[in-house]
């Protein structure tokens, strides 16, 4: 059973740092990766796919790197911003069509002014 | 989310009382899906449905049912409504990359 976990669970950095979130699964036989990020009381909102056959996807600031043999991934944030707190979430999928995403717990990320 | 849209968006229920849980899409998109959200528990699927006319079990289906009305549309019904119940539900629609509503935060009492 492919299970995605997430490290840490809670991070807490000063407005302007550049941050890693981890990501990680124990299935490497995956179809894709999706990074989403959630404010509290909101719905997910996604921020990257990142299709198996590739190692990296780039949004703005944001950049995700996929390992698949290492059965890893990271979301890199640069020069980041208060507005960027939030929780966010990795998932990941199996195979092409309908399999579900299997999520992490995600982080809970603050940026403090 | 746009393009997602759930209702309702609050609701308090006793044990043992019904409801239904509506989820409607305008994106034309085939798949659709139930999730629900726990504190320390992550997002767990409950049911999908990959066409209209057919749906499935995903980690978490005992006490509910669903039902795929048409294209745009995808129920979720609690039938006899426990505290376990209790949750944050989400509904997603499509396949390759996944767009998600706003949720409905469900209490049960």
């Amino acid at each position: 059973k492919q299970e995605v976990t997430q490290i840490p669970a809670a991070l807490s950095v000063p407005e302007g740092e550049n941050l890693v979130l981890n990501c990680s699964f124990t299935d490497s036989a995956i179809y894709n990766l999706q990074w989403f990020r959630q404010d509290p009381g909101k719905g997910l909102t996604s921020l990257l796919l990142i299709q198996s056959s590739q190692r990296e996807q780039t949004s703005g600031r944001l950049n995700a790197s996929l390992d698949k043999s290492s059965g890893r991934s990271t979301l890199y944030i640069a020069a980041s911003q208060p507005g960027d707190s939030a929780t966010y979430l990795c998932a990941v999928r199996k195979g092409s069509g309908n399999t579900p995403l299997v999520f992490g717990k995600g982080t809970r990320l603050s940026v403090i002014a | 989310n746009a393009g997602v849209t759930q209702t309702p968006k609050f609701q308090v229920l006793k044990t043992g009382q019904s409801m239904t849980l509506q989820c409607a899409q305008d994106m034309n998109h085939n798949s659709m899906y139930w999730y629900r959200q726990d504190p320390g528990m992550g997002l767990r699927l409950i049911y999908y449905s990959a066409s209209e006319g057919t749906t499935d079990k995903g980690e978490v289906p005992n006490g509910y049912n669903v039902s795929r009305l048409n294209k745009r549309e995808f129920s979720l019904r609690l039938e006899s409504a426990a505290p376990s119940q209790t949750s944050v539900y989400f509904c997603a629609i499509r396949n390759n990359e996944q767009f998600f509503g706003p949720g409905t935060r469900l209490t049960v009492l």
